[in-house]
């Protein structure tokens, strides 16, 4: 029974396409995020959300819109997708806290192909 | 904004070798995470150290935080092939930054 699971896992498009990444985890964790690795295997954080509530917005394209419907589910839309919008993205869960975010559990990642 | 940068970039052993990733922060950190990421994967926790001079150890890793928790180290002592994969360390409270990683390759 996978803890974070995130669809789907490869994505190829053409450049301007719009396209979608879900995510789902059964822990209970009340602390979901969105990290992009980029080729050279940098992990930068996108997004987290706290209880359906944004919390962490880095500086994204507003391109990029995350949607969290319940405590559960993170999802992330992609519009006028670019070249360099190319990346493996992973949805992450924790417990959370102001003061430490705890251990992070990742999904296995979706890699997206721009071309 | 807050910086985490990890050193060396990469790093090649012969099997049986030590190896040692160096972690620095621009900031005093409140704790610190390592994690594994095998080709291929996604990252795994490994650990987490709190306390100023922490020292942790799993079976042949050990895990240092500087006394100034700025810092922080991950010792392989007699590496195995089973070891080869990206060692990234992450630091920050609300939001976890990570470090660049250390890509370690094994020559059995």
């Amino acid at each position: 029974d996978t803890a974070v699971s995130q669809t789907p896992k490869y994505l190829v498009t053409q450049m301007g396409n719009d396209k979608s990444i879900k995510c789902e985890q059964n822990l209970g964790h009340d602390t979901m995020y969105w990290y992009k690795q980029d080729s050279k295997k940098f992990l930068k954080i996108m997004f987290s959300y706290n209880n359906k509530e944004l919390i962490i917005n880095e500086t994204v394209p507003n391109r990029f819109s995350p949607k969290s419907p319940d405590k559960a589910h993170l999802n992330l839309h992609i519009n006028s997708l670019e070249l360099g919008d190319s990346a493996v993205y992973f949805c992450a869960s924790s417990r959370g806290t102001s003061t430490n975010t705890g251990e992070l559990f990742f999904g296995e990642g979706s890699r997206l192909t721009v071309l | 904004g807050q910086q985490v940068m990890q050193i060396p970039q990469y790093q090649h052993v012969q099997e049986g070798e030590d190896f040692t990733t160096y972690c620095n922060s621009s900031t005093t950190l409140s704790n610190i995470q390592w994690y594994k990421q095998r080709p291929g994967g996604h990252p795994v926790f490994l650990i987490q150290l709190v306390k100023s001079g922490e020292v942790k150890k799993q079976k042949r890793l050990t895990f240092q935080f500087g006394e100034a928790k700025k810092n922080s180290s991950l010792h392989i002592t007699a590496t195995q092939t089973t070891d080869v994969g990206t060692y990234f360390c992450a630091g920050g409270a609300q939001k976890l930054v990570f470090g660049q990683g250390t890509r370690l390759t094994i020559n059995p």
